[in-house]
């Protein structure tokens, strides 16, 4: 079945760092790539999607100079936080898409002191 | 855009006892319908989905039903198992590429 691995599963860092989440397709290739952030007893929200190659679409109101999205390969894509502040603490998620349907990543607790 | 909505937020049953879940979706173009079951601490787990050109999809005590006229689908749990508690959320598209739109989410307390 399809595997996506989700690095860090949790962080925790200083604010005005930077904090680099990474998401891998281990055995497909995923061509569409989501970023969701959940907040505690909530629904999964989508920040942004990006196919490989190109630049990534961002949602409204989902500031794209501080949610960095690269989406360099087919199964590889990376989401950096800059500049980080308490109130981007969450849940980030990735989410693939490719043969298998949308596959989810196991999920990164930030936490930001 | 597509909105979904999702029915009850939260549910308790008592063990070996059904559980449905619904959810309505506003979208008529959406043709893909998964179901996700998310444990605390967790990434959503795709627990069955179902296309728009069929009507019901079984999986051992799990089935999903779906009416494309009322743009509602539905999430049936039989047999329900302390090991079945956990957030399930309903979502819907367009496959291959596209977004998904999620519901809020139900808890379910199986009690044993």
């Amino acid at each position: 079945g399809a595997v996506v691995s989700q690095h860090p599963s949790w962080v925790i860092c200083k604010s005005g760092t930077s904090v680099k989440i990474e998401c891998r397709s281990l055995d497909f290739q995923a061509t569409t790539m989501f970023w969701y952030r959940q907040f505690p007893k909530q629904s999964l929200m989508l920040m942004a999607t990006s196919n490989e190659g190109s630049k990534a679409t961002y949602e409204q109101g989902v500031e794209k100079d501080k949610f960095l999205i690269n989406h360099a390969s087919l199964t590889l894509s990376t989401l950096t936080v800059t500049s980080a502040h308490p109130e981007d603490s969450s849940f980030y998620i990735c989410s693939a898409s490719g043969y298998y349907g949308y596959t989810f990543g196991s999920g990164t607790r930030l936490t930001v002191v | 855009g597509e909105n979904v909505e999702q029915h009850p937020s939260t549910l308790s049953v008592q063990e070996g006892d059904s559980a449905v879940i619904k959810c309505t979706y506003s979208d008529s173009a959406s043709n893909y319908f998964p179901w996700y079951k998310q444990e605390l601490g967790k990434g959503p787990q795709l627990i069955i989905d179902i296309r728009s050109n069929v009507g019901e999809k079984k999986d051992q005590r799990i089935a999903v039903t779906l009416n494309k006229t009322a743009k509602h689908f539905s999430l049936h749990i039989t047999e329900t198992q302390p090991e079945d508690s956990a957030v399930y959320f309903c979502a819907a598209g367009m496959e291959y590429g596209n977004k998904l739109v999620f519901g809020a989410g139900t808890i379910l307390r199986v009690k044993s």
